[in-house]
């Protein structure tokens, strides 16, 4: 079946210090990447996305993630993280025409001072 | 708001009662879907559109109804609310690139 999973429900981090948020996906095919940020209250945001090409990709707020095809995964990361990135992440996954994005289950994110 | 409005932003229904929740973009796009996001479970899909007068089911439909009579308006319509249905939803559109666009949500709670 398909599915999405982030490993970590919840992550606290020092303000300054580096942020890996894991994803792994289960696709038939590989599929189009994608990892959305939500701020409590709010939508949710487009970050960076995978389509094709590099597998490193760059995104908004200074965040990356790297697509690696032997290992289904898609992790962000960021070298230093601020307060202001306190928030929930999500990977999600879809098909290329397909209306049916999967999301992983979130990971909040808590930046001490 | 990416270009997806919705209202209202916050809403209490009795069970039993039914309402529309509205969904709004003005980027002329095709493609609209529904999603709730649930505690520990990311967002599922409800139902989608490809275009005005298409609609079809995604993961979780029961309990909701939607219609699409024009290209800018997606309302989702739950029929006889139920405690179950408390979510948060929330309305998306995208272009035929499959990264999808968020309005703001509506939290919905049923008692």
């Amino acid at each position: 079946a398909q599915s999405v999973t982030q490993p970590d429900i919840h992550i606290t981090v020092s303000e300054g210090a580096s942020l890996e948020l894991r994803c792994n996906y289960s696709y038939g095919a590989t599929p189009y990447l994608f990892w959305y940020v939500q701020s409590p209250g709010q939508g949710l945001q487009l970050l960076l996305k995978y389509f094709s090409g590099d597998t490193l990709v760059q995104g908004i707020k200074g965040f990356e993630a790297e697509f690696k095809r032997s290992q289904s995964s898609f992790n962000l990361r960021k070298p230093s993280v601020h307060w202001s990135d306190a928030a929930e992440y999500f990977c999600a996954v879809a098909l290329y025409n397909n209306n049916d994005m999967r999301f992983g289950a979130g990971t909040r994110l808590t930046v001490k001072p | 708001n990416a270009g997806v409005t919705q209202t209202p932003k916050f809403q209490v229904l009795k069970t039993g009662q039914s309402m529309t929740l509205q969904c709004a973009q003005d980027m002329n796009h095709e493609y609209m879907s529904w999603y709730r996001q649930d505690p520990g479970m990311g967002l599922r899909l409800i139902h989608y559109s490809v275009g005005a007068g298409i609609t079809d089911q995604g993961e979780v439909p029961n309990g909701y109804n939607v219609s699409r009579s024009t290209t800018e308006d997606f309302p989702l319509r739950l029929l006889s609310a139920a405690p179950s249905q408390t979510s948060v939803y929330f309305c998306a559109r995208r272009t035929v690139l499959p990264e999808q666009y968020f309005g703001p949500g509506t939290r919905l709670t049923v008692t």
